[in-house]
């Protein structure tokens, strides 16, 4: 079946840091792949995705390189503001039968200023 | 933009009510999505609907209920509410096979049961 592991949390940083939020996944299929944000109080709003190996998704200075080669989908950013803590999910869809979206469990960050 | 609105940020009953949670989505998409969230336990999937009048299960629906009778609308029903399911629900939509299948969520709904 299909699976996503993230990083547990919470990650916690200093303002202007640097963040990575490791995620890696297994598909029966050829997947693409997604990171959610759900800042407190909301519902998850998509982030960024990527939808073939190599390819970079991008979005509000966060970025991830879909890595077929490690099934890796890491979500980075070169320097946080206190208004990026939120909870970020890693997610994957495969067109096989159902396209029904897997999430990680989610991995919160905090910034300190 | 797409819109997911959802009948209540928040929502207390008592334990052996009834309660419906409604979810309308005004982007014409074809499947819709109800989860539970819970800490630790990230997401799970209740109920789906690819079409309307069309249900399937997913991974947790035992003690929940949905109907579909209009395409942007998606009800959760709960018939007889239990303390363990309080928790927040979020509703989703995604619009018919595309690339990538992206999902948009509600502002979700969080249920207490007392």
């Amino acid at each position: 079946g299909n699976s996503v592991t993230q990083m547990e949390g919470p990650v916690t940083l200093s303002e202007e840091a640097f963040l990575t939020i490791n995620c890696t996944y297994t598909a029966t299929g050829y997947p693409s792949l997604f990171w959610y944000v759900q800042y407190p109080g909301e519902g998850l709003q998509l982030l960024l995705k990527a939808t073939k190996a190599d390819d970079k998704g991008s979005n509000k200075g966060f970025e991830a390189t879909y890595r077929k080669e490690t099934t890796s989908f890491h979500l980075e950013k070169g320097s946080v503001q206190v208004s990026d803590s939120a909870v970020y999910f890693c997610a994957l869809s495969v067109k096989e039968g159902s396209y029904i979206p897997t999430f990680g469990r989610g991995t919160s960050l905090i910034v300190h200023p | 933009d797409v819109k997911v609105t959802q009948s209540s940020r928040y929502l207390v009953k008592r334990t052996g009510e009834k309660v419906f949670l409604e979810c309308v989505q005004d982007m014409d998409h074809e499947n819709m999505f109800w989860y539970r969230q819970d800490p630790g336990l990230g997401l799970r999937l209740i109920y789906f609907s690819y079409d309307v009048k069309m249900k399937e299960k997913g991974d947790i629906p035992e003690g929940y209920s949905v109907s579909r009778e209009k395409k942007e609308r998606f009800s959760l029903i709960l018939e007889s509410a239990s303390t363990n399911q309080t928790s927040m629900y979020l509703c989703a939509s995604s619009p018919p096979e595309t690339n990538s299948y992206e999902q948009y969520f509600g502002p979700g709904t969080r249920l207490t049961v007392t």
